[in-house]
């Protein structure tokens, strides 16, 4: 299996900062790696495929790069919608794996 | 819009089946693959397995021995079974789409809201 590993596992921001998430996967993925952003009590939503894309419909404010065995999400002004948890998951191979998830809390 | 949504008992007894079914809509189960993951309370993400619409399956090795997902082509749904359950199988079960882009990346773009199933006498 392909471990992911996301840090920092919480990170205390304000609204306006910029924030970046780092994962990285235990082998080269190439530059199959998806990040989600989930919210208490709802189920994940996609905002970046194919490690840069960025899903229609979500805010340009976040973007994605990074190939082989490391990525990040940044997030340019942080808003107040986007304090959440988001988890990177890799799409190379079976089984689908995910990071442990990094918690974006309200300094 | 593609909707998905889950179905099935929030409390299942240790030793026996859990059984869940997605029902999707605004779009048809005969194309795609369609996932089930889940998500114990407090914790992250994993992912069970899929269906493609041929009926051909791909399930986690960790869970491969106790775990079948079919489908209903008539009634657009998909379903999951997991024998054996313990207290450590109880979780946040999701249902969603995996998805591929024009260039064969793939991805979760549609998921059902979850359902949570407590595995407990």
């Amino acid at each position: 299996d392909i471990q992911m590993t996301q840090s920092p596992s919480s990170l205390s921001a304000s609204v306006g900062d910029r924030v970046t998430i780092t994962c990285r996967a235990s082998q080269s993925i190439s530059r199959y790696l998806n990040w989600y952003q989930q919210k208490p009590g709802k189920a994940p939503k996609v905002l970046i495929y194919a490690a840069s894309s960025l899903q229609s419909g979500v805010p340009s404010r976040f973007s994605g790069s990074g190939s082989g065995t490391d990525f990040t999400l940044t997030i340019s002004t942080l808003q107040p919608e986007d304090f959440a948890t988001y988890y990177c998951q890799q799409s190379y191979s079976n089984p689908r794996t995910f990071g442990q998830g990094t918690k974006l809390e309200i300094k | 819009q593609v909707q998905l949504q889950e179905s099935g008992p929030g409390l299942v007894k240790p030793s026996e089946t859990l059984s869940l079914t997605c029902t999707v809509s605004g779009g048809s189960i005969r194309s795609y693959h369609w996932s089930w993951i889940r998500q114990p309370p407090g914790k992250g993400l994993e992912w069970i397995g899929y269906i493609y619409y041929s009926g051909s399956t791909s399930y986690n090795p960790s869970l491969k021995s106790r775990v079948t997902i079919s489908e209903d082509t008539s009634k657009n749904q998909f379903s999951l079974k997991l024998s054996s359950v313990t207290a450590a199988d109880t979780a946040v079960y999701y249902c969603a789409r995996f998805s591929g882009s024009s260039s064969g990346y793939y991805y979760f773009d549609y998921w059902g809201q979850g359902i949570l199933v407590t595995v407990s006498s």
